[in-house]
């Protein structure tokens, strides 16, 4: 079982909206965990970056939270935009900040419709 | 620009030849990376060289060699190709060593899509 699990796998919203992507983890001890997203045919785009310790970080429309208590972290992206659609990475780091355990999440596939 | 580059972009190639992939980074970063993103869009590190000394190398085929000639490139060398070897393989990099890496950003590079027929 992967210990980064998240949701939904996809999600279709319409221009304009705002959504909420989910992504719950097992990585203990916890040093950060990373939003990323990935256009396609693209590599992934580091959108927020948090420590054990930070609850809300904010980049632009995107804002990321962190209850590391309940070990869940979500990615609010409002106001949506076309180029919006993507796939979310959530990534967790133990608390060695070793590459070698970065544990990646398989993605949440986000449609924008006009 | 600034950024990771990778070449080919695609790859289509027959079982059993060997393919190289190339990856440069023009960011100035000391450590370089090569992930796998298989089909169901799981990265996994496969290896990790710092200022071109070998970091990192997870458990993966022999078939499998990197080589970084200096610290902006780390190419990636493939032996006899098998059809498991399909996917898209990324290059990275990031500023400081893996020890610094807890909160060192990563920049990846456009991919390369391996396809063995």
């Amino acid at each position: 079982k992967n210990q980064v699990e998240q949701s939904p796998q996809s999600l279709i919203i319409l221009e304009g909206k705002n959504c909420t992507l989910q992504c719950n983890y097992t990585v203990s001890p916890f040093s950060n965990l990373r939003w990323y997203k990935q256009d396609t045919g693209r590599g992934p785009v580091s959108l927020t970056i948090m420590t054990f310790s930070e609850n809300t970080k904010s980049n632009g429309r995107y804002t990321a939270t962190l209850d590391a208590d309940t070990k869940q972290s979500s990615l609010h992206i409002t106001a949506s935009q076309l180029s919006d659609s993507a796939s979310y990475i959530c990534v967790v780091s133990p608390y060695s900040g070793s590459a070698r355990q970065l544990t990646f999440g398989s993605g949440t596939q986000l449609t924008v419709l006009p | 620009d600034t950024a990771v580059s990778q070449t080919p972009k695609y790859l289509v190639t027959q079982m059993g030849n060997d393919k190289s992939i190339k990856c440069e980074q023009n960011l100035g970063h000391d450590t370089m990376y090569w992930y796998k993103q298989d089909s169901k869009k799981f990265l996994k590190i496969m290896f990790s060289y710092n200022n071109k000394e070998l970091i990192i190398n997870e458990t993966v085929p022999n078939r499998f060699s990197p080589k970084s000639p200096d610290k902006a490139h780390l190419n990636l060398h493939i032996n006899s190709l098998e059809l498991g070897d399909s996917a898209v393989y990324f290059c990275a990099s990031s500023p400081s060593g893996v020890a610094g890496l807890s909160l060192s950003e990563q920049f990846f590079g456009p991919g390369t899509r391996l396809t063995v027929l």
